[in-house]
């Protein structure tokens, strides 16, 4: 069975500054989409940045960033010049695009806490 | 644009009574997902829709129940409550007609079971 671990129950970051959030899964299978969710305060989630398991390129989206690493499967977000508006938790998700139904296996979320 | 559109925003129910949530989207979208969210846990599924008039189990369906009736709606029904349902019940929908189409997700539904 296919599992999303982020081993960072809490990071925090001062503001302007980059802060990378870790991220672990673990598939069998080749053909797949993960992704970062942000969530704040007010509980929407919000998709924040998604990698196709086939593209080598990294994702990109303005301050975002991820780094993928395939072979280690290892997806980390990358947050640059960071924002008090980017607190919030961060949950790592995969799907296995041969599933049919489109289930997302979810981890267990990071706390993100921006120092003014 | 409304979007997904959960009521109600907050619930506090006794051991034992039964309440339903319901999911509401305007954007036509033809998959819709019941989620639990549970501190220190990712969400997990409870339940899913392909489409109008069929549903499925997800990964922890037992005390729920749900319907599509309609393309638009999902209810999710909680029968006889237990403090274990204590939770924050996120709904979701999305298109069918690309296999990257995104989630979108309603504001999440407080239930305290007491």
């Amino acid at each position: 069975a296919q599992t999303v671990t982020q081993s960072q129950p809490e990071m925090s970051v001062q503001e302007a500054e980059t802060v990378t959030l870790s991220c672990t899964y673990d598939t069998s299978e080749s053909d797949y989409y993960l992704f970062w969710y942000k969530q704040p305060p007010s509980r929407q989630m919000i998709l924040v940045i998604r990698q196709e398991a086939y593209k080598q390129q990294n994702a990109t989206e303005n301050r975002f960033s991820v780094n993928f690493q395939k072979a280690a499967k290892s997806f980390s977000l990358k947050i640059s010049d960071s924002q008090l508006g980017d607190a919030a938790m961060y949950f790592c998700a995969y799907r296995y695009n041969g599933d049919s139904n489109y289930q997302l296996i979810w981890g267990a979320g990071t706390k993100l806490i921006i120092k003014p | 644009n409304a979007g997904v559109t959960q009521t109600p925003k907050f619930r506090v129910l006794k051991t034992g009574q039964s309440m339903t949530l319901l999911c509401a989207q305007d954007m036509n979208h033809e998959y819709m997902y019941w989620y639990r969210q549970d501190p220190g846990m990712g969400l997990r599924l409870i339940h899913y829709s392909v489409g109008e008039g069929t549903t499925a189990k997800g990964e922890v369906p037992d005390g729920y129940n749900v319907s599509r009736l309609k393309k638009q709606n999902f209810l999710l029904g909680l029968e006889s409550a237990a403090p274990s349902q204590t939770s924050v019940y996120f709904c979701a929908s999305r298109r069918r007609s690309s296999y990257n189409s995104p989630l979108h997700f309603g504001n999440g539904t407080r239930l305290t079971v007491t």
